[in-house]
């Protein structure tokens, strides 16, 4: 098992350019989440899906991000246009049967807007 | 509604001794309560999961919680620290037994282990 796999590990780019961020999840899980973590609001819970549809898009911070999941073994985290404040290590997590199982999550992706 | 506080932003322990990382809860349902590890540039591992059999569970490297209902509690804790258990630690509730898979994390507790 391979885990849950983020590309790329590590982005830079400048303020007002397109991010696309990429998850894979762990075959057979249902739930996907994406997470961002930054040093002053610690982690936070942007939009997950269950059987490929969203579920919980609250935690998206405004219509500059949307997320994606075109089947149950990709997804997608994409900012148009991105800001320095949005700065931050975004993290994909899988999980199966809800929350009892607990979630695996992926590496991260460590994003820098200058 | 739910909600973790974790009770100390830092702690520093010296190699062999032992660890707590105080948690406290709460939920308006029955919870799940996890505990995750992050090392250094790395991602978040599980440690533990309590998800409603016996209130003391055990996780991986020794660590172990116990769930206290009475006192809405879930402490970390360790009988000896080794230097590689120094990273961040995580206390987390999700709502037990639905579909409804949101995870609710604490803030974080830095765990520094000196030789």
């Amino acid at each position: 098992d391979a885990g849950v796999i983020q590309s790329p590990r590590h982005e830079v780019t400048e303020m007002g350019q397109e991010v696309t961020l990429r998850c894979k999840p762990i075959s057979g899980h249902d739930y996907l989440f994406w997470y961002r973590q930054t040093m002053m609001r610690g982690l936070e819970l942007l939009i997950y899906f269950n059987n490929n549809v969203p579920i919980d898009d609250s935690g998206m911070p405004e219509d500059r991000f949307s997320a994606k999941m075109p089947n149950a073994s990709f997804s997608t985290l994409k900012i148009q246009p991105s800001e320095p404040r949005d700065s931050a290590v975004y993290f994909c997590a899988s999980s199966r049967e809800g929350s009892l199982s607990g979630y695996t999550f992926g590496s991260g992706t460590r994003l820098t807007v200058v | 509604a739910q909600s973790v506080t974790q009770l100390d932003s830092h702690v520093s322990v010296s190699e062999g001794t032992p660890v707590l990382l105080r948690c406290n809860y709460s939920s308006s349902y029955s919870p799940s309560l996890f505990w995750y590890v992050q090392h250094p540039n790395k991602g978040l591992q599980l440690l533990l999961k309590y998800t409603s059999a016996a209130t003391l569970v055990k996780g991986i490297n020794g660590f172990e919680a116990e769930f206290k209902k009475s006192e809405t509690s879930f402490h970390l804790t360790k009988p000896s620290a080794h230097m590689s258990d120094a990273a961040e630690y995580f206390c987390v509730v999700s709502r037990r037994g639905t579909s409804y898979g949101k995870l609710t994390f604490g803030q974080g507790t830095i765990l520094t282990v000196h030789p």
